[in-house]
């Protein structure tokens, strides 16, 4: 399997545009998860999937931010409008029944 | 509630030296513990993951941790570190078929540093 795949690697926009994140969860894996990394926060959860419900969204910061998974084996996170203190690196990472989450290599996002 | 304490932000160790990264947990419930490293500009890797199974549980690359339940502690050890650890390293607590967020925790990162 090529393990979980984000796009883009990067993404560089400026602030009020609109941001979408992409992700493919390892196949056959039933949870997907939505983090995000910064210097300040470290690493914080926004999002997580079970079987393409949301099962918890507490961690999104707000409603900016929206998150959804059409099908097994794709998620979009997405931003509007985008801020400069949306910068940070956004990981998606899948599970199987919740346990050993694989990671994916992330998205460095740049809000200008 | 669950909680992790990874007690150093910052190590610095010479090459050939042991690694020590500390963490210690709370839990109200019998956890599963998870290393992750992180390597620059990288995504989160697993090392190792303890599940109720032997207490010391080997990792990839030389690493090892001990689950000790009496000191709340799962500490990743190596005993002689190599340039090519230098990265951060995560220690996450998961509490099995439990749900929201509150089941998925992790710790604020050490970054070890290895010297030539």
């Amino acid at each position: 399997d090529a393990g979980v795949i984000q796009s883009p690697r990067h993404e560089v926009t400026e602030m009020g545009q609109e941001v979408t994140l992409r992700c493919k969860p390892i196949s056959g894996h039933d949870y997907l998860f939505w983090y995000r990394q910064t210097m300040m926060r470290g690493l914080e959860l926004l999002i997580y999937f079970n079987n393409n419900v949301p099962i918890d969204d507490s961690g999104m910061p707000e409603d900016r931010f929206s998150a959804k998974m059409p099908n097994a084996s794709f998620s979009t996170l997405k931003i509007q409008p985008s801020e400069p203190r949306d910068s940070a690196v956004y990981f998606c990472a899948s599970s199987k029944q919740e346990n050993i989450q694989y990671f994916g290599a992330g998205t460095r996002l740049s809000v200008l | 509630a669950q909680s992790v304490t990874q007690l150093d932000s910052h190590v610095s160790v010479s090459e050939g030296t042991p690694v020590l990264l500390r963490c210690n947990y709370s839990s109200s419930y019998s956890p599963s513990l998870f290393w992750y490293v992180q390597h620059p500009n990288k995504g989160l890797q697993l090392l190792l993951k303890y599940t109720s199974a032997a207490t010391l549980v080997k990792g990839i690359n030389g690493f090892e941790a001990e689950f000790k339940k009496s000191e709340t502690s799962f500490h990743l050890t190596k005993p002689s570190a190599h340039m090519s650890d230098a990265a951060e390293y995560f220690c996450v607590v998961i509490i099995p078929g439990d749900t929201g967020r509150r089941a998925l925790t992790f710790g604020s990162g050490t970054r070890l540093q290895v010297q030539p």
